[in-house]
């Protein structure tokens, strides 16, 4: 299976600061097709989990434009350009690449 | 807007069984692939099944094969998940979520608990 990890596990931020949340699978994540399906999940707390980007770097329909993905590979990279209170919560990017498909551990975003 | 209902969990012995349902609305289910994500009390999110739109392609992780069976009823734009032989770390929400390689839209879930 492939391994997906993150760091760091943990984010304090102070806000209207930056943060970035690294991702990393242990296989590459082109599919056959050429396209690249690593997407990204917030879970917020007591919430189920939305999802924010997808095929890397897609940003889904209502997410703010402080939220990126980029990356290619096996190295992948989720950036909130200015961390808000509402950002708070756990983060997590999850391969559909190979199956079974596999989250990587997750990212807890406090603010400091 | 679409929508996704999770229901039939609840408290069940080791050894035992559950099936849980997710009925959908708002949306073509028959166009969709669908999954069922699962996650433990305090625990982050585990990809336990998928399934094509049209039934004919059924996907595991290796803790769910043999004792899970996940299908669907395009007629009644249901998702179900059969568990048999549940064990005690089988307990967890678990969510049915829209889509497969690139999920989108989740349930409120339904939570699971294995124990004697």
């Amino acid at each position: 299976d492939v391994v997906m990890t993150q760091s760091p596990l943990s984010l304090p931020v102070t806000l209207g600061q930056p943060a970035s949340i690294s991702c990393r699978s242990s296989q590459g994540l082109v599919y056959d097709d050429g396209n690249t399906f690593l997407n990204w999940f917030q879970q917020r707390p007591g919430q189920s989990p939305r999802r924010l980007m997808y095929m890397v770097s897609k940003r889904d329909s209502g997410v703010p434009d402080r939220f990126s993905g980029s990356g290619s590979g096996t190295d992948f990279t989720l950036k909130i350009s200015r961390v808000e209170a509402e950002d708070v919560g756990v983060y997590y990017c999850m391969q559909g690449t190979h199956f079974p498909f596999t989250f990587g551990p997750g990212t807890r975003v406090e603010i400091k | 807007e679409e929508q996704l209902v999770e229901s039939g969990g609840g408290l069940t012995q080791p050894g035992g069984s559950l099936r849980l349902s997710c009925a959908t609305f708002g949306f073509t289910f028959t166009t969709y692939d669908m999954t069922w994500v699962r996650q433990a009390r305090g625990k982050g999110l585990e990809w336990v099944s998928g399934i094509r739109a049209g039934g004919e392609s059924t996907f595991y992780t290796d803790s769910a094969k043999g004792r899970f069976t996940i299908s669907r009823d395009n007629s009644k734009n249901i998702l179900y998940l059969q568990m048999n032989s549940l064990r005690p770390e089988d307990s967890a929400v678990y969510y049915c979520v829209r889509g497969l390689r690139i999920p989108d839209s989740w349930g409120q879930g339904t939570l699971v608990t294995v124990s004697s």
